[in-house]
């Protein structure tokens, strides 16, 4: 069965850093590209950008570039999002997510979201 | 990158169809057949309904069907029930592997 299973809800205060993760199994890790998706509170949801776990090829949303940064360790079927200094703005639900297939860009599996608030 | 606009609401009594359109540019859904579909309900991970255009995957009832003219993408909800209120986004392919979503559409059974 395939899994995408994100770390826990965090709290944290403007200009800490923080990273979350989105761990993949029962299927093969590398194979798939995983994409990162923004949902601020009431709001819709925003493509940040994706990662090729095979070569950690990764490409992101001109609105996210440079604001957070991606990455995947494939020994432990692992993607990361990670901020160096969190704003009030960053305060969201953030999901992973996982291709039909290998080359399709309809997201099938999503992970449970991880909820990142950051207040003073 | 600007996002897709959809209206904010639809609404439709129980066995109607409705559509929701999301409408983009000729960069994003105007040049590719990549555009897909997710029903969220409130607190739910987003599901996919429709991909690359009018795909369903498996499990996906045949009461949603998606197509596209020109820079609009749109989805049918044919026979509307009431599992089907939620919120519906779009999402298409943007050039050099990066995606655009919608700005949401929430549906409401009557």
């Amino acid at each position: 069965e395939v899994q995408l299973v994100q770390s826990g809800a965090e709290v944290k205060k403007p200009g800490e850093s923080l990273k979350i993760s989105c761990k993949g199994s029962g299927y093969s890790f590398t194979s798939y590209w995983i994409v990162w998706v923004r949902q601020m509170p009431g709001k819709g949801l925003e493509w940040m950008g994706t990662i090729y776990p095979g070569d950690s090829d990764t490409r992101y949303s001109p609105s996210f570039q440079g604001q957070v940064t991606i990455s995947a360790d494939k020994s432990i079927s692992t993607a990361y999002l990670q901020w160096s200094s969190l704003k009030a703005s960053d305060t969201a639900m953030y999901y992973c997510a996982r291709g039909v297939n290998p080359d399709s860009s309809g997201w099938y599996y999503w992970g449970q979201g991880t909820l990142v608030t950051v207040s003073s | 990158q600007s996002a897709l606009t959809q209206p904010a609401s639809v609404s439709g009594s129980p066995g109607q169809s409705i559509t929701i359109s999301c409408t983009g540019t000729s960069s994003d859904v105007g040049s590719y057949n990549l555009v897909s579909w997710y029903q969220q309900h409130p607190g739910k991970a987003p599901k996919l309904m429709i991909y690359e255009g009018s795909k369903r995957p498996s499990g996906v009832s045949n009461r949603f069907s998606g197509s596209k003219s020109g820079n609009t993408a749109s989805l049918t909800i044919s026979g509307l029930q009431a599992e089907d209120e939620a919120d519906y986004h779009c999402c298409s392919y943007a050039g050099s592997s990066t995606y655009v979503f919608g700005t949401g559409t929430k549906v409401t059974v009557l």
